[in-house]
């Protein structure tokens, strides 16, 4: 059983069009993320929800939107796309919004903007 | 601003020999929380230790361990009996009161046979 899931798992589609990714997790934890790895392999975080609720926003354009119908999805939307998107973005959850609670990742979408 | 610094791109070990990783990290916290993740060519994420600023004695699991200083800043990831499992690349992070995990660089380790 996977613990934390994303979908797609590869996503390649033109520049300017708009995109989703899905994520679910069944640890019943309450928190969920979004981060970003660029091609330098380096991980950001880009949002936070804790119970559906949006606890972290980092400074990302707002062509990307991330919605949380409840606290067992968390998707990313993102609008307009351009070539710098093309990353591999991973979904995560963990128990408590803090602490030394660790995340649980999903496998990633590698998004490619051509 | 907090950040995590990983000043090995890359690092070898020959299998069953042992090797550590470094990390420093820079932060006016107090209590904090940090983690390596390593990541193998499947691109998934995996936890593979955790220490608590409070505590002072260092997080051990299994073949991996951690020398954590925190005076110094610094939390090195110790691999004893390399395996070829083992390569990959590793991340440290540090955990923020926010709950905002920052990761450091990495380090692609590679285990020759």
């Amino acid at each position: 059983d996977t613990a934390v899931s994303q979908t797609p798992k590869y996503l390649v589609t033109q520049m300017g069009n708009d995109k989703s990714i899905k994520c679910e997790q069944n640890l019943g934890h309450d928190t969920m993320y979004w981060y970003k790895q660029d091609s330098k392999k380096f991980l950001k975080i880009m949002f936070s929800y804790n119970n559906k609720e949006l606890i972290i926003n980092e400074t990302v354009p707002n062509r990307f939107s991330p919605k949380s119908p409840d606290k067992a999805h968390l998707n990313l939307h993102i609008n307009s796309l351009e070539l710098g998107d093309s990353a591999v973005y991973f979904c995560a959850s963990s128990q408590e919004s803090r602490g030394n609670s660790p995340l649980h990742f999903g496998n990633g979408t590698r998004l490619t903007v051509t | 601003a907090q950040t995590v610094t990983q000043s090995q791109p890359e690092m070898s070990v020959q299998e069953a020999e042992t090797v550590t990783l470094s990390c420093t990290y820079d932060t006016s916290e107090s209590d904090y929380y940090l983690f390596w993740y390593k990541q193998p060519p499947s691109r998934q994420m995996i936890l593979v230790i955790r220490q608590e600023a409070y505590k002072q004695q260092n997080a051990t699991e299994n073949r991996f361990s951690v020398n954590f200083q925190k005076a110094a800043k610094s939390f090195s990831l110790k691999i004893s009996d390399s395996q070829l499992g083992d390569a990959a690349m590793y991340f440290c992070a540090y955990r923020l009161n926010t709950g905002k995990l920052i990761f450091g660089q990495g380090t692609t380790l590679q285990v020759k046979p």
